[in-house]
């Protein structure tokens, strides 16, 4: 079975810093990339998918991922945080033969100081 | 916009008692799946439906039920709920093709 992996269960961070959050999975098939964010209090919200191109993808608020197929590595990015990104964010993996279910991460707590 | 329900936003029970928990999706999707989450353990698949009355067991299905008897509505059922299922319980939708939609989560306390 897949699993995904998320390196950091905690970051902080001061605003306009650049932030990267690791993702790694583990399966060999092809696969479908997600980033979800749960900013405090709401639900869980689609930042931003890979299903197959230029493995650069960007999402909402200024965010962008990138797919290395070689390191089964689905990495998140923003190049200058505000106060307001301060979430929690989930990497999750949908392999296109089991069908449409996703394997999340463990989650990565964000807090932006302002 | 996608709209995935969820009944209740916040429920307590006693040990034992059987719960139920609704979700309504109103954007015809074929996928409806429901995930708990807890910190630290991301979140982790329950029960998954891929069309009306049919069912698939996820990652931690022991303990829990499900039903299907329309396309827009996928229940959750606890028979006999314990201390440990207290937890936040996710509703999700989809379709192949797009990304998955959540509900606002029910937060459930088994007392």
């Amino acid at each position: 079975a897949q699993s995904v992996s998320q390196h950091n269960h905690h970051v902080i961070l001061s605003e306009a810093a650049s932030l990267e959050l690791g993702c790694n999975y583990s399966y060999g098939g092809t696969v479908n990339l997600f980033w979800y964010v749960q900013y405090p209090g709401q639900h869980l919200q689609l930042l931003l998918k890979y299903f197959s191109g230029d493995p650069l993808v960007k999402g909402i608020k200024g965010f962008e991922a990138e797919f290395i197929k070689s390191k089964f590595s689905f990495n998140l990015r923003k190049p200058s945080v505000q106060w307001s990104d301060t979430a929690e964010y989930f990497c999750a993996v949908n392999v296109k033969a089991a069908g449409n279910k996703l394997t999340f991460g463990g989650g990565t707590r964000v807090l932006v100081k302002p | 916009d996608v709209k995935v329900t969820q009944s209740s936003r916040y429920l307590v029970k006693r040990t034992g008692e059987k719960v139920f928990l609704e979700c309504v999706q109103d954007m015809d999707h074929e996928n409806m799946f429901w995930y708990r989450q807890d910190p630290g353990l991301g979140l982790r698949l329950i029960y998954f439906s891929y069309d009306v009355k049919m069912k698939e067991k996820g990652d931690i299905p022991e303990g829990y039920s499900v039903s299907r008897e329309k396309k827009e509505r996928f229940s959750l059922i606890l028979e006999s709920a314990s201390t440990n299922q207290t937890s936040m319980y996710l509703c999700a939708s989809s379709l192949v093709t797009s990304g998955t939609y959540f509900g606002a989560g029910t937060r459930l306390s088994v007392l």
